[in-house]
């Protein structure tokens, strides 16, 4: 099936750095969300994207959607500790109603 | 608030075992989703179903089968565990005419032995 490729794999950072991911795909993709999961938890949706070149705030989180529909990057200012755990992107298809595409994941950890 | 809840946190089964993982949600959501995760691989579309009754096969559905007998519970069924089997499964529910913004369930870590 159809994949996301979301880098970097891992991350680890200093408490009150900034940090950016993205995510890219071979194909367009009409929706981009990005999800954080918290460990032992289920993922929680952070950022919703809709329209290409989108760029949406959510506190310290700001996500872009690419102009090409391709791509999406997801940035945290500062970040504290609470903000380990994985971050996953996923994409709505344009020739799907029902599915999303998840991309691999992204771990925070933070440096001790 | 959304609240998605997963029968179990933590299960152990036997290879062969018939496995049944339920999932409620209490939002009156049409579109529930099976996943399961594993390191690396990101979450993995198992099935869906858009109304009861309903249910659309994933990307690996092999091995599986789900029951949507009533609206709220969607039920995944692990015919004959096996131990590639073992992960984590995610139920997910979404609002009426969207799959975006996805509701999960804390999930259940299924150890196959």
């Amino acid at each position: 099936g159809q994949q996301l490729n979301q880098s970097p794999q891992s991350m680890f950072i200093q408490e009150g750095e900034d940090v950016s991911m993205n995510c890219t795909s071979s194909s367009i993709f009409n929706t981009w969300l990005w999800y954080k999961q918290d460990p032992g938890e289920g993922p929680v949706l952070l950022i919703a994207l809709y329209k290409a070149g989108e760029l949406t705030s959510n506190g310290r989180l700001t996500a872009q959607f690419g102009i090409t529909r391709k791509d999406s990057f997801l940035n945290i200012s500062a970040s504290i500790p609470s903000d380990v755990g994985i971050y996953f992107c996923a994409g709505q298809p344009y020739d799907s109603n029902y599915q999303l595409i998840w991309g691999a994941g992204t771990k925070l950890i933070i440096k001790p | 608030d959304v609240k998605v809840t997963q029968s179990s946190r933590y299960l152990v089964k036997r290879t062969g075992e018939k496995v049944f993982l339920e999932c409620v949600q209490d939002m009156d959501h049409e579109n529930m989703f099976w996943y399961r995760q594993d390191p690396g691989l990101g979450l993995r579309l198992i099935y869906f179903s858009y109304d009861v009754k309903m249910k659309e096969k994933g990307d690996i559905p092999e091995g599986y089968s789900v029951s949507r007998e009533k609206k709220e519970r969607f039920s995944l069924i692990l015919e004959s565990a096996s131990t590639n089997q073992t992960s984590m499964y995610l139920c997910a529910s979404s609002y009426p005419g969207t799959v975006n913004e996805q509701f999960f369930g804390p999930g259940t870590r299924l150890t196959v032995l």
